[in-house]
């Protein structure tokens, strides 16, 4: 089946750094989503990617669609302690019946 | 966006029971997933409850074990049926929304 390889697995961080995490895989994804989940908690979807090469924004997070529709990365800026938590990049695939595929997620911890 | 409401949040369970998990959502939506979160792993896809008609389930998984009910497009429920500790997890209600998808916070289950 479909898997996406997300990287780092796990990041440790001083407050006020950037923060770049990516995911990668062997098919075509017509939309990426990026999600945030806090413990004990949903993801929470942060940024969704429609098109190849769009690069969108949200406040602090900035997230782009790779070219070729197989890469997606996910970057923050000047990371603040409410940043902690798991980031998950997601594939969704059309045609038929639409699924996403999640990655392992990058669990992010940031030291004040 | 859709806004979810997942019942229970949390539950401990013996083994050989079965607990039944409800999910509902704000709006009328076509389609509901529900995911399967083992402890510090990735979301992994149960099944997608169709309304009026039988879930589909994901390799691995099968009705007898997670029987799904869609009574209508705002609600759904999920059975774990004849429990084990191995079906200690976070389960998540999902809906899709224009090529989005939103999660509920979760039922947290705890199988001793």
């Amino acid at each position: 089946g479909q898997q996406l390889n997300q990287s780092p697995q796990s990041m440790f961080i001083q407050e006020g750094e950037d923060v770049s995490m990516n995911c990668t895989s062997s098919s075509i994804f017509n939309t990426w989503l990026w999600y945030k989940q806090d413990p004990g908690e949903g993801p929470v979807l942060l940024i969704a990617l429609y098109k190849a090469g769009e690069l969108t924004s949200n406040g602090r997070l900035t997230a782009q669609f790779g070219i070729t529709r197989k890469d997606s990365f996910l970057n923050i800026s000047a990371s603040i302690p409410s940043d902690v938590g798991i980031y998950f990049c997601a594939g969704l695939t059309q045609g038929g019946s639409e699924k996403l595929v999640f990655g392992k997620g990058t669990k992010l911890t940031v030291n004040p | 966006s859709a806004v979810i409401s997942q019942k229970p949040s949390r539950d401990i369970c013996q083994r050989g029971t079965s607990l039944t998990i409800q999910c509902q959502v704000d709006s009328q939506v076509t389609m509901m997933f529900w995911y399967r979160q083992q402890p510090g792993q990735s979301l992994t896809l149960i099944a997608t409850a169709n309304q009026g008609s039988e879930a589909t389930y994901e390799s691995g998984f099968v009705i007898d074990k997670f029987p799904i009910s869609r009574p209508n497009l705002t609600f759904s429920t999920l059975t774990v049926s004849n429990m084990s500790p191995e079906d200690s997890s976070i389960y998540l209600c999902s809906v899709g929304v224009n090529t989005e998808a939103f999660f509920g916070q979760g039922t947290r289950l705890t199988v001793v």
